[in-house]
């Protein structure tokens, strides 16, 4: 069991907007401005798209976007493309030796 | 260009062990803390290891800790994990990952696949 919660699944058409949520706790999510999103597609290293909740390293496009509310956080993708399609994670810093770094299990967005 | 290239992987029973390395390059090895993190078969994320830069603290998620070893060797660019002690659940995709800011990682390796059965 992961310990951020997010949706297994999602679907927009292109064009649309989608928000993939990450459910965490007042110990990592609640606690910390320190929530990263990866984009993965089948069978490649995931990608850092988010860091630090809504900052997006260079060459991500201005599409995806994040925020934060409390013990939650969101990653909204818009103007979706057929090349969103993929296994999106979150993460959040969890301030412990033994919970270091913690993740979601994962969403899969489709693209219909 | 940054490159992490991982290696060690495969079949072991449980009970074994395994060394994966990470070879680094493209960039200060030795600036830089590292993480392996996992990826069990059709299942999320899990980071299982730190290390600073300088090599002097690690740390370890509680599913591996007494029985993995995080180290690196900055001379080399080299990052390892000595797993021993090995179970079916350890069977995974194993990536080395540099991190950044805010505890993200913004570099990961190709991943090398481990499974234990017998």
């Amino acid at each position: 069991q992961s310990a951020l919660t997010q949706p297994r699944s999602v679907s927009g058409s292109p064009g649309q907007s989608v928000t993939i949520s990450c459910t965490g706790h007042s110990t990592d999510v609640g606690a910390y401005n320190h929530v990263s999103w990866y984009q993965q597609h089948p069978g490649k290293a995931p990608k850092l798209i988010i860091y630090g909740v809504n900052l997006r390293p260079s060459g991500v496009p201005d599409r995806f976007s994040g925020s934060k509310s409390g013990n939650a956080a969101s990653l909204t993708i818009s103007g979706l493309q057929a090349e969103d399609e993929a296994d999106y994670h979150c993460s959040s810093y969890a301030g412990s030796s033994t919970s270091y770094v913690v993740f979601g299990g994962g969403t899969k967005l489709t693209v219909l | 260009e940054v490159q992490l290239v991982e290696s060690g992987g495969g079949l072991e029973q449980p009970g074994g062990s395994l060394r994966l390395s990470c070879a680094a390059s493209g960039f200060t090895f030795s600036g830089y803390e590292m993480k392996w993190v996992r990826q069990a078969p059709g299942k999320g994320l899990e980071w299982i290891s730190y290390i600073t830069g300088s090599g002097l603290s690690a740390y370890y998620a509680d599913s591996v800790k007494g029985r993995f070893t995080i180290s690196r060797d900055n001379a080399k660019n080299s990052l390892y994990l000595q797993m021993n002690s090995l179970r079916a659940e350890d069977t995974a995709v194993y990536y080395c990952a540099r991190s950044t800011g805010h505890y993200a990682t913004d570099y990961w390796g190709q991943g090398t696949l481990v499974t234990v059965s017998s």
